[in-house]
């Protein structure tokens, strides 16, 4: 595709529940970057994947966050037991360069 | 502390005002990214720079990236309310210096 593609762009979950957010990176882009951004808050950085590389997992809140990036291309970012405090917009980014990066939508994640 | 500030956290203008918002480090970077984030949006890439002492201008936007490259500015002219969001600088910033990093924002609202 032409951009940076999410999905779903909408996820409402019960409290203890898994979910699986995903990520179709710019085709070609070696960089892929998960952040989370709370209701008029800033990007709170979670995982970052660069080409074959160990993925940076730094940012990743608990033990219940992991993701995963298939193929140097796809991503999928899963929160297992979901709680209330991780509701929040989820955004991923890619970049092929030191030029920018271009980011997707988000998935707005709402746990009840 | 985070590796960049941002200034100021939020600001309210009236339309045809101008503003300056800032972009500090005590770090030195090989370049620096500005973006915008419209409520309901990912945030887009507005500029990059990438040499000390660089203007940029993007119709009524000027980024200027300081002599020493540790810091950057962003100035508005005749604000509008379309100018109105989020505003972020980022930088390559990691042991491999590939990583992109955000500054806290600075919120912009602009009012008709």
């Amino acid at each position: 595709g032409a951009g940076v593609s999410q999905s779903p762009s909408n996820k409402v979950t019960e409290k203890g529940k898994d979910v699986e957010l995903r990520c179709d990176p710019i085709s070609g882009h070696t960089a892929l970057y998960w952040y989370r951004q709370s209701l008029g808050q800033g990007l709170e950085f979670l995982i970052y994947f660069q080409g074959n590389s160990a993925p940076d997992k730094s940012g990743l809140p608990s033990d219940r966050f992991s993701a995963e990036r298939t193929g140097g291309s796809v991503s999928t970012l899963t929160i297992q037991r979901t709680q209330q405090e991780d509701s929040a917009v989820y955004l991923c980014a890619s970049s092929l360069h030191i030029l920018g990066a271009f980011f997707g939508q988000g998935t707005r994640l709402t746990v009840v | 502390t985070q590796l960049l500030e941002q200034s100021p956290q939020f600001l309210s203008i009236q339309e045809g005002e101008n503003l300056t918002v800032y972009c500090n480090s005590s770090s030195v970077f090989s370049s620096l990214q500005w973006y915008r984030q419209e409520p309901g949006e990912g945030p887009v890439l507005l500029v990059t720079v990438v040499t000390g002492g660089e203007v940029k201008k993007l119709k009524r936007l000027t980024f200027q990236f300081g002599d020493a490259r540790k810091d950057s500015s962003l100035h508005i002219t005749a604000a509008q309310p379309g100018d109105t969001g989020l505003y972020l600088c980022a930088v390559l910033y990691n042991n491999a210096g590939n990583m992109l990093t955000f500054g806290g924002g600075t919120r912009l609202m602009v009012k008709p």
